[in-house]
């Protein structure tokens, strides 16, 4: 197992356009989180999964952000309609009970909005 | 609410120096604290963590004492070296979310 995954590491987008960018988590890991980490911060909570189901979300995640986890494994997360406030990292980590409290992050993916 | 405060860098040492970087934190009932690195073109990696008051973190020669009566986490190593260059991460997990504090950039010089 090579921990927790993301593609793609870059990219790059216009304004306005739609992005897609996908996690998989360690494989018996069931709980699946999505933080976000703007130039000089430190990673703030976006929203997080248990198996399939979406437990909270955070009041940065506005609706033009919306996030998957449909078989309970690889998560995605879409951001539609770009704006270049949304530039930052997007980092994907995962947890397994009875240890949650502790979570493994993935190398995260690098959003830039022109 | 729940939050943490790490003192701001970047702080830059010799090779062999002491270092403190210092972290408080402020949380409702007994959060797990961490310390997290993150190298340059790298992810965040946990470097030590302590769950319960008066526990003490350690790992590659990092240490961290949980103070609850002064509510602070701060992460010391008694001589450091150039691979040490990165950010670091003072954390909380409260309700299954992490919450992070600014992050502090340490260099270090040969």
């Amino acid at each position: 197992d090579t921990g927790v995954s993301q593609d793609p590491r870059h990219k790059i987008t216009k304004r306005g356009q739609n992005v897609t960018f996908r996690c998989d988590p360690i494989s018996e890991h069931n709980r699946l989180y999505w933080y976000r980490q703007t130039l000089g911060q430190g990673p703030e909570f976006l929203t997080y999964f248990q198996n399939e189901a979406q437990l909270e979300k955070s009041r940065l995640l506005s609706d033009r952000f919306s996030a998957e986890r449909p078989k309970g494994s690889f998560s995605t997360l879409e951001i539609q309609r770009t704006e270049q406030g949304d530039s930052a990292m997007y980092l994907c980590a995962s947890s397994f009970p009875p240890q949650r409290n502790e979570q493994f992050f993935g190398p995260g993916t690098r959003l830039t909005v022109l | 609410g729940n939050s943490v405060t790490q003192m701001e860098g970047p702080v830059t040492l010799s090779e062999e120096a002491f270092l403190t970087i210092n972290c408080t934190y402020t949380a409702t009932g007994y959060p797990s604290l961490f310390w997290y690195v993150q190298y340059p073109g790298e992810g965040l990696q946990l470097l030590l963590k302590a769950t319960k008051a008066d526990d003490k973190g350690s790992n590659k020669g990092f240490e961290a004492t949980y103070r609850k009566e002064t509510t602070s986490f701060h992460l010391e190593k008694g001589s450091v070296q150039v691979s040490d260059s990165a950010v670091y991460f003072c954390a909380l997990n409260r309700d299954d979310k992490i919450i992070f504090g600014k992050g502090t950039r340490l260099h270090i010089l040969p």
